[in-house]
Parts: C-alpha cells; sequence; structure tokens
C-alpha cells in the first residue's frame, strides 16, 4: 500500500532559527514522484517542489532545501533561517506512475508550522 | 496565483441536500483533481476527470460524481449529503501525465448542518 508519514504534527520554533520537517513514503512502484505542499491559512495549497525516485540529488532553492533518500524511504524538508511568514501547514505527496490516474496524490497528515517572532 | 479558481468560496448545506462545487482550471492545462480535506488531515483523492471522462477514483461512494467540460472546467457533485461530508473541497488542474505538478485552487469549504 502507498502511504505517506508526516510524524511531526506540530513544530513552533523561533524566527531566524532552521526547522526540519520530516517525510517518509511508502510505495512497491520503482517509479514514483514526491512533492511538497505548503497551506496557508487560506486554504489554497502551494506547489514547493517535486523529485522523481530517479534523482537523489538534493536541492536548494532560496532558504528552502531538500533530502531525497530512498535508502531511508524520507524526503525531508528543511527551512533555512524561518521567518515569521514561513507559519503553514506543510504536506508531503506521493504520486505513483501506474495508477488510472496519473497524477493522483497520496498526502501526508500534514505538519503545522508556527514560527513566532 | 495559480489560475485556478474554485466556486463558491463558502457554503452552508442541509444534510440530505445536493451540492455543485465549480472549478475553472489553469490554462493549458487538460486534467482536473478533486480532493477532500476534512479538519486536521490531508486532502483524500476523490476522482480526476480527462478528456471529459472520469480517469481514476478514490475511496469514494457513487453520491460522488462529476463532470468535465470541453473548456476543461470541472463540476463535483455530492448527493444526498452527511454530516461528515463537511471539508475543504480543493481542486486541482495539471497536464496529463506522470508526475506533473497539480495546481490548486483556494477550495471550497463546505459545511452541512
Amino acid at each position: 500500500a502507498q502511504k505517506v508519514t508526516q510524524a511531526q504534527t506540530e513544530i513552533s520554533v523561533v524566527e531566524k532559527e532552521d526547522v526540519t520537517l520530516d517525510c517518509v513514503y511508502e510505495t512497491r512502484d520503482t517509479t514514483y514522484y514526491l512533492f511538497w505542499y505548503k497551506q496557508p491559512p487560506s486554504g489554497e495549497l502551494v506547489f514547493l517542489i517535486r523529485r522523481n525516485s530517479f534523482d537523489e540529488q538534493n536541492e536548494i532553492s532560496g532558504r528552502y532545501s531538500w533530502n531525497f533518500q530512498k535508502s531511508t524511504s524520507s524526503f525531508n524538508f528543511t527551512i533555512t533561517a524561518s521567518q515569521v511568514v514561513d507559519s503553514a501547514v506543510y504536506f508531503c505527496a506521493l504520486s505513483e506512475r501506474n495508477r488510472g490516474s496519473q497524477g493522483n496524490l497520496i498526502f501526508g497528515k500534514g505538519t503545522k508550522l508556527s514560527v513566532k517572532p | 496565483e495559480t489560475g485556478v479558481t474554485q466556486s463558491p468560496t463558502h457554503l452552508i448545506k442541509t444534510r440530505g441536500q445536493q451540492v455543485t462545487l465549480r472549478c475553472s482550471s489553469q490554462s493549458g492545462h487538460n486534467t482536473v483533481s478533486w480532493y477532500q480535506q476534512a479538519l486536521g488531515q490531508g486532502p483524500q483523492f476523490i476522482f480526476q476527470y480527462y478528456r471529459e471522462e472520469e480517469n481514476g477514483r478514490g475511496n469514494f461512494p457513487p453520491r460522488f460524481s462529476g463532470l468535465q467540460f470541453p473548456n476543461y472546467s470541472s463540476e463535483l457533485n455530492v448527493n444526498a449529503l452527511e454530516l461528515d461530508d463537511s471539508a475543504l473541497y480543493l481542486c486541482a488542474s495539471s497536464l496529463q501525465g506522470r508526475g506533473t505538478e497539480a495546481f490548486f485552487g483556494q477550495g471550497t469549504r463546505l459545511t452541512v448542518v
């Protein structure tokens, strides 16, 4: 069965601290895609990153970085020097290739990040 | 902004009623997916439409149905509303294909009383 686990329900940090959000996934497919989305209080899910299962290179985008490790089925997300505007719920999601609906996303339960000034 | 728009933003319905939610997809996208997000949970896949046909379905009963129109916009219909249908309903548009990113609308908050 496919599954995404975000063990951290809520995290609270003080501005400028670094914070890592954990994501562990389960799948039997050899080809799959992993995503991170941000959901601010407005409700809209904002796409942050996509990674395919053959690309284990870590990625950095400004203050955001992602660490993908197939050996541990993890796709962790780090925010460096956090800011109040980073406060949101963050979702990790898995999309598999051989499904009737391509692009069907399986989401974790999300991690609520609160960044205090 | 993603270019995906949903209407209405909020809706209150009575148990047993029917509801229709609407979604306009991002320009150039041919696939629309619908998700239900209960409070404090991650979104759950309802179904996907591609070329005006249902192209995959999650674990939702038949009273959840949909349509996709030639302009790729979509509707989600829910019959015989139950209290547990209260949730944020999210529409996502994408290009059909493996692992393409989905862009979400702001959602419709449905409350069933």
